[in-house]
């Protein structure tokens, strides 16, 4: 069974607020990433870590920046909400080593700016 | 330019019969394939898996198809059952080749009508 958690799972911020999605998993994985996804749309890849203090940027330019400080740990950040940012916010982690390609996911961060 | 396209946007079924699910990939480099589930307001979950050395993998009621000529992939699901009703999302890496990141089509809606 997978844990990992998203916390919150809904927020609705005004235009220009700073904001922090929260993403812990247990698991010990070395891999996390950060997924955008709007209805009927597939998952876009903003960021990635392949370990503590390792971040990249995924396929999606975003203006969300990521911070690994721990493993558990995969935090993301919008320095100045807009309506643009309304989406929802996946997180997965994943094992390193042959074999194991399987991501877990987070419940999700409905985000809404208003 | 997507790279895993899955071209029906919905797929309605009828209880006890089989649910077939389609994925068609551009990118010759992928060489392990995923199927996830997501139901609104959660966060996707793994199904199943198929690597490129295989063209066929099974799982209980879940069948993956590989056709790596045709560059496309089936998910079957025998019966279907109305818990069955979600989105189903293909994936796609490049595992081989050292990249990770799964690359996500944009998810074909189940509903099996009991």
């Amino acid at each position: 069974e997978a844990d990992i958690y998203q916390t919150p799972r809904y927020l609705v911020i005004g235009t220009g607020k700073k904001i922090t999605l929260e993403c812990s998993q247990t698991m010990g994985h070395d891999k996390m990433y950060w997924y955008q996804q709007d209805p009927g749309m597939e998952l876009h890849l903003i960021h990635y870590s392949y370990g503590v203090n390792s971040t990249e940027k995924g396929d999606l330019s975003s203006e969300s920046t990521v911070s690994r400080i721990r493993t558990e740990h995969f935090p993301l950040t919008l320095e100045s909400a807009r309506p643009s940012h309304t989406s929802q916010y996946l997180c997965a982690s994943s094992e390193s080593g042959i074999g194991t390609y399987e991501q877990y996911f987070g419940p999700g961060t409905r985000l809404t700016v208003t | 330019d997507q790279q895993v396209k899955q071209n029906s946007p919905s797929l309605s079924v009828q209880e006890g019969r089989i649910s077939i699910l389609n994925c068609d990939y551009t990118n010759s480099m992928f060489d392990y394939f995923l199927w996830y589930k997501k139901y609104p307001a959660e966060g996707p979950t793994f199904l199943i898996s198929i690597s490129s050395i295989k063209d066929k993998n099974e799982d209980g009621r879940f069948t993956v198809f590989l056709n790596k000529s045709a560059k496309h992939l089936s998910l079957h699901i025998v019966p279907s059952q109305p818990g069955d009703s979600a989105v189903y999302f293909c994936a796609a890496s490049a595992f081989g080749s050292g990249n990770t990141p799964l690359v996500f089509g944009k998810g074909t809606r189940l509903s099996v009508i009991a």
